[in-house]
């Protein structure tokens, strides 16, 4: 079971925002997060725990080991705002993902 | 281009089947494992089916499992659900994802666009 907090955040431009997510038990570094904009398909950002997908910003960076996670975005620019999922993939089934964190503009 | 197209959604009563067709392109169907996840109206995600590379193994989750049936073509690129004993809370945005599999890379790294399954009376 994978936790996510805070559910929901407001943040202005600029703002440095951080996403945790936490495992009911030790994981590896089968985690990942998403980025989903309303109507469209989870985008990949972050895989293995800590490696930045192709083509992704730099300002996006994930760390954590163990059962502690997070996500971190430096500078939020607009088209960031949008609901996040951590997802692992250590030990299934199931795969599960967080309940997602709804990212929303102050 | 990568590109997985999701088809044969709509809208169907509840007891019924429907059969789900998820198209591939793009990149190498056959080493990828692949997974169906859905999303109910306003909420989260949630997996739902897993098959791997050869379709050797296959997982299922509990809230599907012994009604949906998760296969696979390799020789035509395509992913398919097929889902019988319809109930309400299986309405949902379906998405199929690719995942690598490796050792050293478990990821949903592709997505298709989803197809909207209704389940109404």
């Amino acid at each position: 079971q994978l936790t996510q907090s805070p559910s929901s955040l407001s943040a202005s431009v600029g703002d440095k925002v951080t996403i945790t997510c936490r495992a009911s038990q030790v994981i590896s570094s089968y985690l990942a997060w998403y980025q989903q904009k309303p109507g469209k398909a989870p985008k990949l950002l972050i895989y293995g725990a800590s490696t930045l997908q192709s083509g992704v910003p730099s300002r996006f960076s994930g760390s954590g080991s163990g059962t502690d996670f997070t996500l971190t975005i430096s500078s939020l620019q607009p088209e960031d705002f949008a609901t996040y999922y951590c997802q692992q993939l250590n030990s299934y089934p199931p795969i599960t993902f967080g309940q997602g964190t709804r990212l929303e503009i102050k | 281009e990568v590109q997985l197209v999701e088809s044969g959604g709509g809208l169907v009563k509840p007891g019924r089947s429907l059969r789900l067709s998820c198209s591939a392109s793009g990149f190498t169907f056959s080493r990828y494992s692949m997974n169906w996840v859905r999303q109910a109206p306003g909420k989260g995600l949630e997996w739902v089916a897993y098959i791997s590379e050869t379709s050797r193994t296959i997982y299922y989750a509990d809230s599907v499992k012994g009604r949906f049936t998760i296969s696979r073509d390799n020789a035509k690129n395509s992913l398919y659900l097929q889902m019988n004993s319809l109930r309400d809370e299986d309405t949902a945005v379906y998405y199929c994802a690719g995942d690598p599999d490796t050792p050293h890379l478990r990821v949903f790294e592709y997505w298709g666009q989803g197809a909207l399954v209704t389940v109404s009376s």
